[in-house]
């Protein structure tokens, strides 16, 4: 399968604690996105690299996240001392910048659950 | 402020009838306007992308419109199948170049049989 991947698929863990997630966008694409989305809603912009410059982050960001793409390839989105409003569907998306309008390729993402 | 807006009501139909999901927004200039199906626990999948100089787009049983004077953009789902019943996403080019999408909170289709 050559589509982008997410790890882990699912996630619970305690308020408090760190986690990471994993993506691993399709292997010629230089732009990667992540969001995230909750039940009944579309996903939201958090942040994008093109190649390995993180270039936007967005103002709802909260400085407990931060996300790295060290290679240009895979990258890695760490939340830490999460919270229950954490809990979220955790998108990741990869493009080819430049060709036609940068359709996003979308992986199956990660579902966080804090208790 | 920018919103986008779409019909938040799930969309029941026959199986055999056109669906028709809208797309409003407000306070935007966007170069283009994309559609997404996404299905329940997966992401989204991307269907069309339509240009402001483009009135329609067509791709199948899909067909997009996008009327930047009234700011809106609908879906049409020809001759629907039950296998058709996902939800739709609307999207617009966040800002300049960087390809940074902002999405709709999407409309849930049923297709009945």
């Amino acid at each position: 399968d050559t589509g982008v991947s997410q790890d882990p698929r699912h996630k619970i863990t305690k308020r408090g604690q760190n986690v990471t997630f994993r993506c691993d966008p399709i292997s010629e694409h230089n732009r990667l996105y992540w969001y995230r989305q909750t039940l009944g809603q579309g996903p939201e912009f958090l942040t994008y690299f093109q190649n390995e410059a993180q270039l936007e982050k967005s103002r709802l960001l909260s400085n407990r996240f931060s996300a790295e793409r060290p290679k240009g390839s895979f990258s890695t989105l760490e939340i830490q001392r999460t919270e229950q409003g954490d809990s979220a569907m955790y998108l990741c998306a990869s493009s080819l910048a430049g060709t036609s309008a940068d359709t996003q390729y979308f992986g199956p993402g990660t579902r966080l659950t804090v208790l | 402020s920018q919103k986008i807006e779409q019909n938040s009501e799930a969309l029941n139909i026959q199986e055999g009838k056109t669906a028709t999901l809208t797309c409003n927004y407000t306070n935007y200039s966007p170069a283009y306007l994309q559609w997404y199906r996404q299905d329940p626990g997966r992401g989204p999948v991307f269907l069309l992308l339509i240009r402001e100089n483009e009135k329609e787009k067509r791709k199948e049983r899909l067909k997009v419109t996008f009327d930047t004077t009234l700011k809106q953009s609908l879906f049409h789902i020809t001759a629907s199948q039950p296998a058709d019943s996902a939800t739709y996403l609307c999207a617009l080019d966040g800002s300049g170049n960087t390809g940074k999408l902002i999405f709709g909170q999407g409309t849930t289709l049923q297709v009945k049989p």
